[in-house]
């Protein structure tokens, strides 16, 4: 099984911060990456799928980059709802392991 | 407008059994791959099992393999999951969701708002 390893698992930022969430996988997954995010007592949300492709509707201040085995997912400006866990996801192959994910405060 | 809903969740007893159903609506369920994941309280997410469109091609993780058995419905747009022998650890929000994308596309779009099922005596 491909293991997902996320750091940091939490962390606080103020408002209009830049956030970066790194994701490594244990084997090679090529650009097989998602990150969603979830807020408490709500679903998953797809954010970036193929390591680096926005999903419709998300704000452009979320990118994601890496390939291979290091993936980042950036949050250039922080605002005040993307206070969340985020998680990260391989696709490649199954199980469609999971990172174990990272919160996100805002001061 | 896209949506799944899951039922089915309660609490049951250790080695019991529970079917939890995912109703889809606003899309062509019978093309789309569909999964199912899982949240013990506090956790973070597992996913659980995959099907294919037509059904043919399942996927299990190792966790609930043997004991859990997936399957879909496309003429009434539903999923399945059949859980037996359930264990303290199998304590989590299940959620099924949508595969979007081919290949190195594919992600979980849509998500349902997830049905609790509890294992304790």
């Amino acid at each position: 099984d491909i293991q997902m390893t996320q750091s940091p698992s939490s962390l606080s930022a103020s408002v209009e911060d830049r956030v970066t969430i790194t994701c490594r996988a244990s084997q090679n997954i090529n650009s097989y990456l998602n990150w969603y995010q979830q807020k408490p007592g709500k679903a998953p949300k797809v954010l970036i799928f193929a390591a680096s492709t926005l999903q419709r509707g998300v704000p452009s201040r979320f990118s994601g980059s890496g390939s291979g085995t290091d993936f980042i997912l950036t949050i250039s400006s922080l605002q005040p709802e993307d206070s969340a866990t985020y998680y990260c996801q391989q696709s490649h192959s199954t199980p469609y392991t999971f990172g174990q994910g990272t919160t996100l405060e805002i001061k | 407008e896209v949506q799944l809903v899951e039922s089915g969740g309660d609490l049951v007893q250790p080695g019991g059994s529970l079917r939890l159903s995912c109703a889809a609506s606003g899309f062509t369920f019978s093309s789309y791959e569909m999964n199912w994941v899982r949240q013990a309280p506090g956790r973070g997410l597992e996913w659980v099992s995959y099907i294919s469109s037509s059904g043919t091609t399942i996927y299990y993780s190792d966790s609930v393999k043997g004991r859990f058995t997936v399957s879909r419905d496309n003429a009434k747009n539903s999923l399945y999951l059949h859980m037996n022998s359930l264990r303290a650890e199998d304590t989590a929000v299940y959620y099924c969701a949508r595969t979007f994308g081919v290949v190195i596309t594919g992600r979980f779009d849509c998500w349902g708002q997830g049905t609790l099922v509890t294992v304790s005596s």
